[in-house]
């Protein structure tokens, strides 16, 4: 089945203490992003790659670093969590080359995470 | 840079009643547009999109949407919902000739009363 996987689902953690959230995805996407989503914010974007080794921040990247040596894993890494990063947080990926083809996104399940 | 609107943030109606959830959009290029539904406690899902040809795309579910240029448009629409269809629908713009990086809407809450 093609899909994006996303882990952990729930997610607590304690301020200042180093994490990582997993996303993979199997359909030989070029392009994945990172979004967090908040009550009345929408979805707004933290970064994104266009393909392997090249990412580029979006909309909100402070506090977020992510890295692209595969095609197919995208992870975000919060080097010092902070409880303004409790969030609710989505992988997407599209086969978009920018040759005037847009599928869409495929998003993954989502990512609760909360910082205490 | 491309923008969306989508109007309402909350749209109540009753079972079998028709909807329609309002996104317009602001770009100085081509777009594309999408309408996604995101169920809860899920991921959001492709509901349909417009890239070029009929203004008139059906999508999944019995939805469907029409790309009004002229009034910078996209609007969802339902002939008859069901109470299955209470959910958050996002409208997307991108934009075409570079990274087709979207923009999302603040989301439209449907809630769909028996």
């Amino acid at each position: 089945e093609a899909q994006v996987t996303q882990n952990p689902r729930y997610l607590i953690t304690v301020t200042g203490k180093k994490l990582t959230v997993t996303c993979s995805q199997n359909m030989n996407h070029e392009y994945m992003s990172w979004y967090r989503q908040d009550p009345g914010l929408g979805l707004r974007q933290i970064y994104y790659s266009m393909n392997v080794e090249v990412t580029d921040k979006g909309d909100v990247p402070e506090g977020y670093k992510v890295s692209r040596k595969e095609k197919r894993n995208f992870p975000l890494i919060l080097e010092s969590p902070s409880p303004n990063q409790t969030s609710l947080y989505f992988c997407a990926s599209n086969p978009t080359r920018g040759q005037g083809e847009n599928y869409g996104y495929t998003f993954g399940s989502g990512t609760r995470l909360t910082v205490v | 840079a491309q923008s969306v609107t989508q109007l309402d943030s909350q749209v109540p109606v009753f079972e079998e009643a028709p909807v329609e959830l309002r996104c317009n959009y602001s770009s100085s290029v081509s777009v594309y547009l999408f309408w996604y539904v995101q169920y809860p406690n899920q991921g959001l899902q492709l509901l349909l999109k417009y890239l070029s040809g009929s203004t008139l795309v059906k999508g999944i579910n019995g939805f469907e949407a029409e790309f009004n240029k002229s009034q910078t448009s996209f609007h969802l629409r339902k002939p008859s919902v069901h109470i299955s269809d209470t959910a958050e629908y996002f409208c997307a713009v991108s934009t075409s000739g570079g990274s087709y990086i979207p923009t999302f809407g603040r989301g439209t809450s449907l809630i769909v009363h028996p």
